[in-house]
């Protein structure tokens, strides 16, 4: 059974770098798109943006500046760093397999901006 | 804020049937494919239906989904207490770099 574990820093100072990892196992890394999606606490879904194992990458354009996105297809992981974060960015942040449907998705880390 | 319009909330009776709308545009909805997710308090999202009306496996029957023109529904039949959740579609719209959207989300309450 194919699962998303992720992890990362839960509490990121203000205009610091918000990193978190996704691991894929029991099944196939090359064959998707990974993506990573966020909400803020009581509020809706925001998509952040994707990558594939090769490494191209697709960001939301209002979080672009400021996202970068990465892989390493021997572990089956992807990764996001956010940097120069604010409160706004407080969310939790989930890993999800998929590029147009997303079916598959992590367990969702909370990252708070606090100082 | 979202380029796809949902009602923020929803109430039905159990056993009734309840429709979600997902309004959009032309570059999205009217072009696109429609997915739409369920979301229980403090989980993850549940992927319901994609490409407008197909459930992937394991999904009930009693949840379906259609899209016309510029909008997308979601319907649920026989409503138990247990559909009670947060419900989103989604899509990408072509005119914004292939950004993917979701809606705004809408609760259902089964009263």
């Amino acid at each position: 059974q194919v699962q998303l574990h992720q992890w990362g820093a839960g509490l990121v100072k203000p205009s610091e770098t918000l990193s978190l990892s996704c691991t894929v196992s029991g099944g196939s890394f090359s064959s998707y798109w990974w993506t990573w999606i966020r909400q803020p606490p009581g509020r809706g879904l925001e998509w952040i943006g994707e990558i594939n194992h090769a490494g191209s990458t697709n960001y939301n354009p209002s979080l672009e500046s400021r996202v970068t996105m990465s892989v390493v297809k021997s572990r089956s992981q992807f990764f996001l760093n956010l940097t120069s974060v604010t409160a706004a960015d407080t969310a939790v942040y989930y890993c999800a397999r998929g590029f147009i449907r997303f079916d598959l998705w992590g367990q969702g880390v909370l990252a708070t901006v606090s100082s | 804020q979202s380029v796809l319009t949902q009602p923020p909330s929803v109430s039905a009776a159990p056993g009734q049937t309840v429709t979600i709308s997902c309004s959009g545009s032309s570059s999205n909805i009217g072009t696109n494919y429609v997915s739409w997710y369920q979301q229980f308090p403090g989980t993850a999202p549940r992927l319901l239906i994609y490409d407008n009306s197909k459930r992937p496996s394991g999904i009930p029957v009693r949840f379906s989904g259609s899209k016309s023109g510029t909008s997308a529904t979601l319907a649920i039949t026989g409503l138990q207490t247990g559909d009670e959740a947060d419900y989103y579609c989604a899509t990408w719209d072509s005119s914004l770099h292939a950004r993917k959207f979701f809606g705004g989300g809408t609760k259902l309450t089964v009263l």
